[in-house]
């Protein structure tokens, strides 16, 4: 079946440091990849998807590029902020049209 | 413009009573999702509604779960004779149609179960 692992948190930063969250993936067939962030209080939000290999998704300075060789969809961002504090999510659909999520790494920036 | 609607935001029930969840989708959003999110977990999927028809439910865990949308838009999630496992943060989300296989699902804050 289909799964997505990501790395663990939770993670601390200072403002403007680089960010990287690993997200690997296992799935038939060729999948649409995807982050979802969810920042305190709200509901689930997309940030940025890639539908096919070699992709790259971005949005709000934040980057994920789809790699088939690897099964991955890191993501990354230069410098974050304080208001980047959420907790992020990977997540892949199929043609079941079924998000299936990894289990989110909760990112904490210090001023 | 109104986001996706979830009512109650909390609710605490016994062991063995039934439970009801409400979801009001964003105005036409033909399609609509309930997700099921345990504590420390991501989300996991339990029913797709195209229209007023589930067109996947593979995902209710077992048969005390359904769910309805009769006209196509609020959708009401049921759970009958609540267990302790069945807490958790249940989750909506609706999306267009022509979002086909785009994944880009619009999520309300959840409804959190706690069965005591």
């Amino acid at each position: 079946g289909n799964s997505v692992t990501q790395m663990e948190g939770p993670v601390t930063l200072s403002e403007e440091a680089f960010l990287t969250i690993n997200c690997t993936y296992t799935a038939t067939g060729y999948p649409s990849l995807f982050w979802y962030v969810q920042y305190p209080g709200e509901g689930l939000q997309l940030l940025l998807k890639a539908t096919k290999a070699d992709d790259k998704g971005s949005n709000k300075g934040f980057e994920a590029t789809y790699r088939k060789e690897t099964t991955s969809f890191h993501l990354e961002k230069g410098s974050v902020q304080v208001s980047d504090s959420a907790v992020y999510f990977c997540a892949l659909m199929t043609s079941s049209r079924q998000l299936t999520f990894g289990s989110g790494t909760q990112l904490t920036v210090l001023p | 413009g109104a986001g996706v609607s979830q009512t109650p935001s909390n609710k605490v029930t016994e062991k063995g009573k039934y439970v009801e969840l409400r979801c009001d989708p964003i105005s036409g959003h033909t399609a609509l999702y309930w997700y099921r999110q345990s504590l420390g977990q991501g989300p996991e999927f339990l029913i797709y509604f195209q229209g007023t028809g589930a067109a996947d439910d593979s995902g209710l865990p077992n048969d005390r779960f359904f769910a309805v949308r009769p006209e196509g838009s609020v959708s009401t999630l049921k759970i009958q004779r609540t267990e302790r496992g069945d807490s958790a943060v249940y989750l909506c989300a609706s999306s267009l149609e022509s979002a086909r296989n785009t994944g880009e699902l619009f999520f309300g804050e959840g409804s959190r179960l706690t069965v005591l």
